[in-house]
């Protein structure tokens, strides 16, 4: 079957700039991650959808990240007035339920350049 | 508080050559999951192992092998015979039981470069 799919898989931006991206996980997976990695480092948690709702959002650096996930499946992750430390590789994950035992898969994950 | 270390940041051998990468751990939970991910040149994160908290048995799986020890916190992976494919990053992660999110707690990663 399908795995986790995300777009665009590059972003260039300006500074200031509003930019969204998406990820479409595996079907029937109702626990869906975002995470961001920086150039030499590991993904980092920035929220967890267990359905259609935010579980959990502590991992979101400021109020300009906003994530989405309307009808729990496909979710958007929301970036205002961007900044070039925003620039990152932003991969989503999903999982069967969420419980910590279970493997997540990862999307190719989009690349975002904040110039 | 949770943390994983992987203390070599590259590693570099020669083709056919056996290879071990570490990774330590720091939680409070008494029930996790431990995780290796393997990620190539392509960018995409791909899974390689989950061991719990409770198994310390050591898993092999063709040329791969890892061995966990609660009693030093530590979650080893080590490549038989290594191949120029082999070559990538390479992540431990940790999953706490207790947390809400569930979500993975990643090392700085292991660059593995194998020389044909």
């Amino acid at each position: 079957g399908a795995g986790v799919s995300q777009t665009p898989s590059n972003k260039v931006t300006e500074k200031g700039k509003y930019v969204e991206l998406r990820c479409d996980p595996i079907s029937g997976h109702t626990a869906l991650y975002w995470y961001r990695q920086s150039l030499g480092q590991g993904p980092e948690f920035l929220i967890y959808f267990q359905g259609t709702g935010a579980a959990d959002d502590s991992g979101l650096p400021n109020d300009r990240f906003f994530a989405v996930r309307p009808e729990g499946s496909v979710s958007t992750l929301k970036i205002q007035r961007t900044e070039r430390g925003d620039s990152a590789v932003y991969l989503c994950a999903s999982s069967s339920s969420g419980v910590a035992w279970e493997t997540q898969y990862f999307g190719p994950g989009t690349r975002l350049l904040v110039l | 508080a949770q943390k994983v270390t992987q203390a070599q940041t590259e590693i570099s051998v020669v083709e056919k050559e056996d290879v071990t990468l570490d990774c330590v751990y720091e939680t409070r939970d008494t029930t996790y999951y431990l995780f290796w991910y393997k990620q190539p040149p392509s960018g995409e994160l791909v899974f390689l192992i989950r061991r719990n908290s409770f198994d310390e048995q050591n898993e092999i799986s063709g040329r791969y092998s890892w061995n966990f020890q609660k009693s030093t916190s530590s979650f080893n992976f080590t490549i038989t015979a290594s191949q120029v494919v082999d070559s990538a990053v390479y992540f431990c992660a940790l999953s706490e039981a207790g947390a809400g999110a569930n979500n993975l707690f990643f090392g700085t990663g292991t660059r593995l470069t194998v020389i044909p």
